[in-house]
């Protein structure tokens, strides 16, 4: 239950087409749904946030769209460019709960993206 | 730009021996974390440290591991009996608060177990 399932493990997409990742989870008490990028030889790094509470958040080529019915959620890359080619991970957290149980992220596996010139 | 720094980049070491992992986390956050990486596998959290104090801890994070901030910019993992299985990429992270603060991650440090 408290898994967070992402696919496809890896994805091609040519340069100024559109890449996208999907992520679904089972643990209702998730309540912040982020994304993060990681190049080799670095460590994770924010990309864009959502909460349950819209269905959708945009910024810049990068959205997110959430689905609290079904329990998805996905990152969406406009236009994608060479310099998106990286790992990407969704994660996921509870906002409250007991115990202090809204520390720790639950990540996906990860995408591979490449991106062809 | 504040980043979180950890050192070494890599560390190999033998089955049975104590390691140390540091990170030094951004000079405002309160809150820091371990997690850690094994290669083709998801990142998994490993504990959440606040106010000198764990706030969390995976399974994962059994008698072998402690955590420690032994001064005010340091933060320490100790694995007391390194085991082959312990072989990852170890990330630090910390954040301002809980919540929806984000969780700065450093470039971790790769460990490798013989």
């Amino acid at each position: 239950q408290q898994q967070v399932k992402q696919s496809p493990q890896s994805l091609i997409v040519q340069k100024g087409g559109i890449s996208i990742i999907n992520c679904a989870y089972e643990n209702t008490a998730f309540d912040y749904f982020p994304w993060y990028q990681q190049f080799p030889g670095k460590g994770p790094a924010l990309l864009i946030a959502i909460r349950p509470d819209v269905s959708e958040k945009k910024e810049g080529r990068f959205t997110i769209s959430f689905n609290k019915s079904a329990k998805q959620f996905s990152l969406h890359i406009m236009d994608s460019q060479p310099g998106d080619s990286a790992t990407y991970f969704c994660a996921a957290k509870p906002l409250q709960g007991s115990g202090g149980s809204n520390y720790k992220l639950t990540f996906g596996k990860g995408t591979l993206l490449t991106v062809n010139p | 730009e504040p980043e979180v720094t950890q050192t070494p980049s890599h560390q190999v070491t033998q089955m049975g021996q104590e390691v140390i992992l540091r990170c030094v986390p951004i000079s405002n956050h309160l809150y820091f974390y371990w997690y850690r990486q094994i290669l083709g596998q998801k990142v998994e959290f490993l504990v959440s440290f606040y106010n000198n104090e764990i706030s969390e801890k995976s399974e994962i994070f059994d008698d072998q591991f402690s955590v420690e901030r032994p001064d005010g910019s340091n933060f320490t993992l100790k694995i007391r009996s390194t085991k082959l299985e312990d072989s990852a990429m170890y990330f630090c992270a910390s954040s301002v608060g809980r919540g929806t603060d984000t969780q700065y991650f450093g470039p971790g440090t790769r460990l490798t177990v013989l």
